[in-house]
């Protein structure tokens, strides 16, 4: 079955302790890209990246890492989280390089991250 | 800067109501619009797309068109189910805007119940 895969579903975790949070594609996609959910602010971008080895800055990128090492795999590092930090993170694909008309995004089911 | 704004929720309402979502946006250049949808506990779903003025949209009774002169995309179903009940979001793409080329920019999101 095609999908965006997020590990783990739940994460509560403390101030200062390091995490990942893994992404998987099984669809050969060229684009993926980190986004947060946050009540009465919507979906704001982390980072994205265009392919392998090439990731950039979105809207919200302060606090985050990412990396592109291999097509399918796009995780996100949290090297110092912070209870500002505390959200519901989707990972997303789109076949093209861009989330334009011809490639829509295809999301993961989310990752709840509390930070205390 | 471009941007989405979207009617804020909740709406709540009877099965076989009418919906009506409205969605404005703000953009240089010619966008494309989409509605995504997330139903609860899961990522979001693209529900309809639309490229160009007077484009309708639709998809699962659901449908949205395209209206340059308002710069508006407002989602609208005829008889809504209990099966409706989500978040649905506003996003527009488009080329040269804020630095990330081809990304999406969303909506704050709206809320929609629906009640037997």
């Amino acid at each position: 079955e095609a999908q965006v895969t997020q590990n783990p579903r739940y994460l509560i975790t403390v101030t200062g302790k390091k995490l990942t949070v893994t992404c998987s594609q099984n669809m050969n996609h060229e684009y993926m890209s980190w986004y947060r959910q946050d009540p009465g602010l919507g979906l704001r971008q982390i980072y994205y990246s265009m392919n392998v080895e090439v990731t950039d800055k979105g809207d919200v990128p302060e606090g985050y890492k990412v990396s592109r090492k291999e097509k399918r795999n796009f995780p996100l590092i949290l090297e110092s989280p912070s209870p500002n930090q505390t959200s519901l993170y989707f990972c997303a694909s789109s076949p093209q390089r861009d989330a334009s008309y011809n490639s829509p995004l295809h999301f993961g089911n989310g990752t709840r991250l509390t930070v205390t | 800067g471009n941007s989405v704004t979207q009617m804020e929720g909740p709406v709540t309402l009877s099965e076989e109501a009418f919906l009506t979502i409205n969605c404005t946006y703000t953009a240089t250049g010619y966008p494309s619009l989409f509605w995504y949808v997330q139903y609860p506990g899961e990522g979001l779903q693209l529900l309809l797309k639309a490229t160009k003025a007077d484009d309708k949209g639709s998809n699962k009774g659901f449908e949205a068109t395209y209206r340059k002169e308002t710069t508006s995309f407002h989602l609208e179903k005829g008889s809504v189910q209990v099966s409706d009940s989500a978040v649905y979001f506003c996003a527009l793409s488009g080329l040269n805007y804020g630095g990330s080329q081809g990304n999406l920019i969303f909506g704050k999101g709206t809320k929609l119940s629906v009640k037997p």
